[in-house]
């Protein structure tokens, strides 16, 4: 079974703030994504990555910054938070251009 | 510009009677037609998928049906239980614009009642 595990269920961080969203899967996958989900606006993707240090821009990707050192971890950073950045992220990650496994999400308040 | 639609926000059915899930795509350059499922607090579930080289997907109580002329696609879920309750996500892949994408529809939520 693929495993997506993401370091935080539930976030809650000051405007302005640095923050760090983490995300590792175990199954060797070549890519990995960051979207956030928002109502009635189904799943946005933020940015992906199809190897190690490399990352390209999704639809929303102002605001945000990824890295990518390991095969297994991508992380996700709000340089400065804001409270339009309020909302559900999901990671996921995949082998070739089927079907992506997510993780549980992170919902974070920027308050 | 929605390149994935999915015009009901939801849909109420009851059990054991099917549901029928309806998602269009504007772009005829993608190629491969995915179906996710997501409850409350976790995040979507792989449910199914079809390319575009078929017309009918089947798994179990799931079927998915693409039409590729009306750029259609439906999940019906044959009979609906109520642990079927959740969001579900159409999403579309390919290379639309030259670079591989995959575009989610922003989502039905359906209701099975006992």
């Amino acid at each position: 079974d693929v495993k997506v595990t993401q370091s935080s269920r539930y976030l809650v961080k000051r405007t302005g703030e640095k923050v760090f969203l983490e995300c590792v899967q175990d199954m060797d996958h070549e890519n990995m994504f960051w979207y956030r989900q928002d109502p009635g606006l189904g799943l946005r993707l933020i940015y992906f990555s199809y190897d190690v240090k490399m990352k390209e821009k999704g639809d929303i990707p102002e605001g945000y910054s990824v890295s990518r050192e390991k095969k297994e971890r991508f992380s996700l950073i709000l340089e400065s938070a804001s409270t339009n950045q309020t909302s559900m992220y999901l990671c996921a990650s995949s082998f070739g251009e089927f079907e992506q496994y997510f993780g549980p999400g992170t919902r974070l308040t920027v308050t | 510009d929605q390149q994935v639609k999915q015009n009901s926000p939801s849909l109420s059915v009851q059990e054991g009677r099917i549901s029928i899930l309806n998602c269009d795509y504007t772009n005829s350059m993608f190629d491969y037609f995915l179906w996710y499922k997501k409850y409350p607090a976790e995040g979507p579930t792989f449910l199914i998928s079809i390319s575009s080289i078929k017309d009918k997907n089947e798994d179990g109580r799931f079927t998915v049906f693409l039409n590729k002329s009306a750029k259609h696609l439906s999940l019906h879920i044959v009979p609906s239980q109520p642990g079927d309750s959740a969001v579900y996500f159409c999403a579309a892949s390919g290379r639309p614009t030259g670079g591989f994408k995959t575009i989610f529809g922003a989502g039905t939520r359906l209701f099975v009642k006992a």
